[in-house]
């Protein structure tokens, strides 16, 4: 079984939608990202938790919104969906145990279509 | 100035020889570096990490970073075309958040 699900996979929305995107995790990790990839932009952070009292805005939030519902699950909603929205979202997961810290792990992604 | 940095490529290579791509990095404050495989459509696949100067070897990988020269690298020995993929540094300044570069497309021909 795969240590971080995201669903749904693929989503095909219209402009002014809301819409939600969920990220489950089994790897026990506290901390959870959200990422979104663009062609030739890389990965660029959107939001991340350290636990389900801690959320921080990353570098591109504007047009977003999070909720920690648990210490496994994480989700990303878009209150009214715009085209420039269109992209590959990803969410990551990490620790500090073993003295190795900021090693992220992905999750399949959510290819999501803003029409 | 980009935080990180990578060259875009392609990178092309044929099958058998040595792939070298390279990164660099605007935060001298950086502590922990890591390469990432992406095969197209697909998530980020953790291949290295590194924390200290010097080379790291896993199998056909090595890393090796230079923090001096702001400098870290990933080195695919006997590249197959199954390495054919987009690969990205990400560096990390303190225990909260990875920055990440943009990517270098490796082609591996036979």
């Amino acid at each position: 079984d795969a240590d971080v699900t995201q669903t749904p996979r693929n989503r095909i929305t219209k402009t002014g939608k809301r819409i939600m995107l969920e990220c489950s995790q089994t790897k026990g990790h506290d901390r959870m990202y959200w990422y979104r990839q663009d062609p030739g932009l890389g990965l660029r952070l959107i939001y991340y938790s350290f636990d389900v009292k801690d959320i921080n805005k990353g570098e591109i939030s504007d047009g977003y919104s999070v909720s920690r519902q648990a210490q496994a699950k994480f989700s990303l909603s878009l209150e009214s969906a715009i085209p420039n929205q269109t992209a590959l979202y990803f969410c990551a997961t990490s620790d500090l145990s073993g003295g190795v810290y900021n090693e992220q792990f992905f999750g399949p992604g959510t290819r999501l279509t803003v029409l | 100035q980009k935080e990180v940095e990578q060259n875009s490529g392609p990178l092309s290579v044929p099958e058998g020889a040595i792939a070298s791509l390279n990164c660099t990095y605007s935060d001298r404050g950086s502590q922990s570096f890591f390469w990432y495989r992406q095969y197209s459509g697909k998530s980020p696949e953790l291949i290295m990490s590194i924390y200290s100067n010097g080379d790291k070897e896993d199998g056909r990988f090595t890393a090796q970073l230079n923090k001096a020269s702001q400098y870290v690298s990933l080195l695919i020995r006997d590249s197959q075309p199954s390495d054919s993929a987009t690969y990205l540094c990400a560096v990390g300044s303190n225990t909260v958040k990875l920055i990440f570069g943009s990517g270098t497309r490796l082609q591996v021909f036979p």
